[in-house]
């Protein structure tokens, strides 16, 4: 069957870095997707990865190994509003998207 | 976990003709589902929010004629294109809100695995 795993919740300090893992499994690979969702708000676009290696986009980074189905969002120099839910999700062979459960982030002072 | 489906999940189609599409939330009540469409390599676009029993919520610049909502059900919601053109072609992908009943209401969006609609 077709899995996407990451974690569950995770907590980290205002200023610090945090690293979200997502792993998966599925038939076919046609990309990897970060999104970011604020509570009762619709799900915003934070990464693509489709290639191996690193993608930066400001304080946001999203790295992809496709030989170990893994992936990770890292964010830098957390804010208060960094607060939110993030979600892995993969296009498979058939173009459908596989979503991972997201993982509740949260941040303290 | 919570299960939404969408039916179908490809569909090709000739211009003129319109396409249902259902979102069906399968073990919970829903009584939010989002609607939205996404072309390849980019971000989901928010098309409307529709609510149960009450019409839907279009977002700016998509076309309420054009792109039917019907939120009849708890566990049913369903987008209609009708005439559709080449250019309607696109991933469309609904998620649903649970609702948790009694003290509060679950934010949690559930997202179904999306529909590929091809208009010739």
């Amino acid at each position: 069957g077709q899995n996407i795993d990451q974690p569950t919740e995770m907590t980290a300090t205002e200023g610090a870095i945090v690293q979200i893992n997502c792993t998966y499994q599925t038939s076919g690979f046609n990309g990897l997707f970060w999104y970011q969702q604020h509570a009762g708000e619709a799900p915003t676009f934070l990464s693509y990865n489709v290639l191996d290696g690193l993608e930066e986009k400001g304080r946001f980074s999203s790295f992809l190994s496709r030989s170990k189905g893994y992936s990770y969002l890292l964010l830098k120099e957390l804010q208060m509003k960094d607060s939110a839910s993030y979600l892995c999700a993969v296009m498979d062979s058939n173009y459908q998207l596989i979503w991972g459960a997201g993982t509740k982030l949260i941040i303290k002072p | 976990g919570a299960v939404v489906s969408q039916h179908p999940s490809r569909v090709i189609c000739k211009s003129g003709t319109s396409v249902k599409i259902e979102c069906r939330s399968l073990d919970f009540q829903a009584t939010t589902m989002f609607w939205y469409r996404q072309f390849p390599k980019q971000s989901l676009m928010l098309m409307a929010t529709s609510n149960e029993g009450s019409k839907a919520t279009y977002e700016q610049g998509v076309e309420k004629d054009k792109f039917l909502i019907n939120h009849a059900s708890l566990t049913l919601s369903t987008l209609t294109v009708t005439s559709a053109h080449p250019e309607d072609s696109s991933f469309y992908i609904c998620s649903a809100r649970q609702f948790a009943g009694g003290m509060s209401i679950q934010e949690t969006q559930y997202f179904g695995p999306g529909t590929r609609l091809l208009v010739l």
